[in-house]
């Protein structure tokens, strides 16, 4: 059962759009959300993340929003750019000892 | 530096053979952990690590092997690889909420590339 449901898989965006990415989670236990950031051939990097007592989080271009009641959560990239090109992965965990669990990846191109 | 380096970078193994894959992290982080990519995947727990001398299994355990003997080392096993084991390898460490709000946020090495023939 995979716990944290990322869509879409793949998102092409025009330079100067906005680049938006959702996931879902089951598990009402999850208490910290990240969202990492994957250049081909480095590893993923923290780029954002939230917790549930917060609706948004913006940081620079980048904004999360954040949906309790719905069990949701998204990302919000404005005014893409071409180096934003990237895969961006999901991931959820609950307070303690136990693994982040995350997203399958969404591959975003930003075209110029 | 500060962060996780991971040891090789590329490796083509035959089936059968076995190898170690190396990660350490000189950030003092209690939990390690090693996940495999693959297209289409996503990233998936192989073992993990809350502190030296504790492991466990992650979502995809079966033929691989983890030791943690330090706070710095978590190395990965292949016992007898399989072309099924070709994929990019990634170690990564956390902190675990000692930080604070985002205490919970990975720190990824940069991989490894394993081909098994």
């Amino acid at each position: 059962q995979q716990q944290v449901k990322q869509s879409p898989q793949s998102l092409i965006v025009q330079k100067g759009g906005i680049s938006i990415i959702n996931c879902a989670y089951e598990n009402t236990a999850f208490d910290y959300f990240p969202w990492y950031q994957q250049f081909p051939g480095k590893g993923p990097a923290l780029l954002i993340a939230i917790r549930p007592d917060v609706s948004e989080k913006k940081e620079g271009r980048f904004t999360i929003s954040f949906n309790k009641s719905a069990k949701q959560f998204s990302l919000h990239i404005m005014d893409s750019q071409p180096g934003d090109s990237a895969t961006y992965f999901c991931a959820a965990v609950s307070s303690g000892n136990t693994p982040l669990v995350f997203g399958k990846g969404t591959r975003l191109s930003v075209i110029a | 530096n500060a962060g996780v380096t991971q040891t090789p970078k590329f490796q083509v193994l035959k089936t059968g053979q076995s190898m170690t894959l190396q990660c350490a992290q000189d950030m003092n982080h209690e939990y390690m952990s090693w996940y495999r990519q693959d297209p289409g995947m996503g990233l998936r727990l192989i073992h993990y690590s809350v502190g030296a001398g504790i492991t466990d299994q992650g979502e995809v355990p079966n033929g691989y092997n983890v030791s943690r003997s330090t706070t710095e080392d978590f190395p990965l096993r292949l016992l007898s690889a399989a072309p099924s084991q070709t994929s990019v390898y990634f170690c990564a460490s956390s902190d675990y909420g000692r930080q604070g709000a985002d205490g919970y946020g990975y720190t990824f090495g940069s991989g490894t590339r394993l081909t098994v023939v």
